[in-house]
């Protein structure tokens, strides 16, 4: 176990619905990231928060809202997706250990996400 | 916009063999260039990284070289085992204000024949 635990594991929705994935880390890591995982398609970052604040976000739709309350906690809000939003949706955190760290990111194990 | 390529897209070898995964990238930037390796079915991990400041850096039967200059980085595994199948994703990034923004490479899938 990484120490990072991401659900629900598995989440089937229409494109009508709001649900929320959800992302906690117990390493007392500053920084976590929302990736999306497709087939045959590179790991996309989506949206960083460092300290619970948003530093980055790589022009993902607005139907995708992030929240980070804690250090410790991050969500990925979801409404009125499209089927192509259909994918493995990946959480991860690291720490900044300064110049002569490792700075590895810890991946959650997934949750996966079809829309119909 | 920033990007890495990775190839080759599917790698298929003999137990014993060695493989070699090539990455380019184009921020010349990037300071830091981590690689994971994603079993099926299971998250990403981290097998092994190095900084600009070094060139080449080993890991039991891993190795990862650097050339700053061509922007471009490699994976070296010598002596394959089965266990060493998995899909292998090469990342650039640069290191700054307490977090990594990742850009990976679309993987290689690697293949290990008994």
């Amino acid at each position: 176990e990484t120490g990072v635990t991401q659900t629900p594991r598995h989440l089937v929705m229409g494109m009508t619905n709001k649900k929320s994935l959800k992302c906690e880390q117990h390493l007392g890591h500053n920084a976590m990231y929302w990736y999306k995982q497709s087939a045959k398609k590179p790991l996309e970052l989506m949206f960083v928060y460092n300290f619970k604040e948003q530093t980055e976000n790589n022009s993902v739709p607005s139907r995708f809202s992030p929240e980070c309350p804690n250090s410790s906690h991050l969500f990925l809000h979801l409404h009125t997706l499209q089927p192509e939003d259909s994918a493995l949706y990946l959480c991860a955190s690291s720490q900044d250990l300064g110049a002569s760290g490792r700075n590895e990111q810890f991946f959650g194990p997934g949750t996966r996400l079809t829309v119909l | 916009g920033e990007n890495v390529e990775q190839h080759p897209s599917t790698l298929s070898v003999q137990e014993g063999d060695s493989a070699v995964i090539k990455c380019t990238y184009s921020d010349s930037a990037s300071n830091y260039f981590p690689w994971y390796k994603q079993e099926l079915g299971k998250r990403p991990q981290l097998i092994i990284d190095i900084r600009s400041n070094v060139g080449e850096k080993k890991d039991q039967r891993i190795a990862v070289t650097l050339n700053k200059t061509a922007k471009h980085f490699s994976l070296h595994i010598t002596e394959t085992q089965p266990e060493d199948s998995a899909v292998y994703f090469c990342a650039a990034s640069k290191v700054s204000g307490g977090y990594n923004k990742l850009i990976f490479g679309a993987g290689t899938r690697l293949a290990v024949h008994p």
